[in-house]
């Protein structure tokens, strides 16, 4: 089965620019999750979204974040202006949640530097 | 309220055994254990429900003590292969019911030598 798909896989930029990345979760996961993983830290949850519905965004800045999933599938993660502390890897992650505590699938990431 | 995990790194010969700890100061309901490769995504490893259970997989097994509000992983006969960072991810969500909102450890960077 096709994993989670990611992309870019790298990305670069300078501070105040804007920049989106794209996730495609395992087909028929209903819940979508963005998680921010700071060097040496452990993933941190933005934002997760049931089929095409926000169930939670509490730690997402949203003066600077946003982020949508499309049709209950795909979904972009888009960060304006951007700031040096973004830098970061950017994971995705989808879930069946068929049952109560399934387990998470991750995508590779997309690796940010703000310049 | 992140988990704490220790210790923050371990070194091993193959074939020597490790245990990594994940400690909540909340109650916990679930913990997942996951490893992540350099430039990889986190992998699933297992999952653990209140209740005290232990479970295993392959020479990796884990325990969850409610009580103690803490999950040990523990890895035995270490092959090169388990060289990577381990992450413990907790739900305390006072319902029981996860819906995926996880809260990671720092993580527990393992590597094995030959």
């Amino acid at each position: 089965e096709a994993g989670v798909a990611q992309s870019p896989r790298y990305k670069i930029i300078e501070k105040r620019q804007s920049v989106a990345f794209w996730c495609n979760p395992i087909s028929g996961h209903a819940t979508l999750y963005w998680y921010q993983q700071i060097l040496g830290q452990g993933p941190k949850l933005l934002i997760q979204f049931q089929n095409n519905g926000v169930v939670d965004d509490s730690q997402l800045p949203k003066d600077r974040f946003s982020a949508e999933r499309l049709k209950g599938v795909d979904s972009t993660l888009k960060i304006q202006p951007a700031k040096l502390e973004d830098s970061a890897v950017y994971l995705c992650a989808s879930s069946p949640m068929t049952a109560v505590n399934e387990k998470l699938f991750f995508g590779s990431g997309t690796q940010l530097s703000v310049l | 309220q992140q988990p704490v995990q220790s210790p923050q790194a371990v070194i091993l010969r193959e074939g020597e055994d490790a245990v990594i700890n994940c400690s909540s100061s909340k109650a916990l309901y679930s913990v997942h254990w996951y490893r992540q490769k350099h430039g990889e995504a986190p992998v699933f490893l297992m999952i653990l429900l209140k209740g005290g259970e232990q479970k295993g997989h392959d020479k990796i097994s884990a325990s969850f003590n409610e009580k103690k509000q803490q999950s040990s992983l523990y890895l035995t006969a270490s092959q090169l292969s388990y060289s990577g960072t381990y992450f413990c991810g907790t739900d305390n969500n006072a319902g029981g019911t996860s819906y995926g909102k996880l809260t990671f450890g720092q993580g527990t960077i393992l590597t094995v030598h030959p």
